[in-house]
């Protein structure tokens, strides 16, 4: 298994552009999240996913969209890049939202908006 | 709402020295707690992890307690090495709900 992967690894924007951010697992996880992480506050979650077709926010979402049509994949959409979104991206996946569950974490993607 | 504070960082330790990283949460119900460890350039891994009271989650000679009584989590090593260098995030989730994370203390270990 491949576990969770992220691409791309890195990406420099423009204030304004778009980009995608692309989440895929390979372990049939019904959960799929995605968070940011800034220098002393840790991780924050943007947005989650419990299955296909179902989305929810979370902690930070203004300025994402996602959109779940597969169980394997969940793309992280950036619709007008700003540079309060400079952080680092990572995506993760769990078998179920039950508490107990280990969450797998992708390799990140280091977003720059200049 | 759901929350976890840890021991402010960086923390700094000669090889070989004893390691506490302070954890503690606020949570209602009884939320299962882990420890995450990120080494550097890489994405986060779990280290341990506990789902109910007094349960000892451990691996890689790391330990922690959950301790209900205290709403604590401390993690725990006898002796450190080098390759124990990483950031340590503490976090906790409810059935049913979503992870969160403690803000992260980042270890040195020197040689």
């Amino acid at each position: 298994n491949a576990g969770v992967t992220q691409t791309p690894k890195f990406q420099v924007l423009k204030t304004g552009q778009s980009m995608t951010l692309q989440c895929a697992q390979d372990m049939n996880h019904e959960y799929m999240s995605w968070y940011r992480q800034d220098p002393g506050m840790g991780l924050r979650l943007i947005h989650y996913s419990v299955g296909a077709g179902i989305t929810d926010q979370g902690e930070v979402p203004n300025g994402y969209n996602v959109s779940r049509s597969t169980t394997e994949d969940f793309p992280l959409r950036l619709l007008s890049a700003a540079p309060s979104q400079t952080s680092v991206y990572f995506c993760a996946s769990s078998y179920s939202s039950s508490g107990g569950e280990t969450q797998y974490f992708g390799p990140g993607t280091r977003l720059l908006v200049l | 709402g759901d929350s976890v504070t840890q021991m402010e960082g960086p923390v700094t330790l000669s090889e070989e020295a004893f390691l506490t990283i302070n954890c503690t949460y606020t949570a209602t119900g009884y939320p299962s707690l882990f420890w995450y460890v990120q080494y550097p350039g890489e994405g986060l891994q779990l280290l341990l992890k506990a789902t109910k009271a007094d349960d000892k989650g451990s691996n890689k000679g790391f330990e922690a307690t959950y301790r209900k009584e205290t709403t604590s989590f401390h993690l725990e090593k006898g002796s450190v090495q080098v390759s124990d260098s990483a950031v340590y995030f503490c976090a906790l989730r409810p059935s049913g709900s979503r992870l969160t994370f403690g803000e992260g203390t980042q270890l040195t270990v020197n040689p």
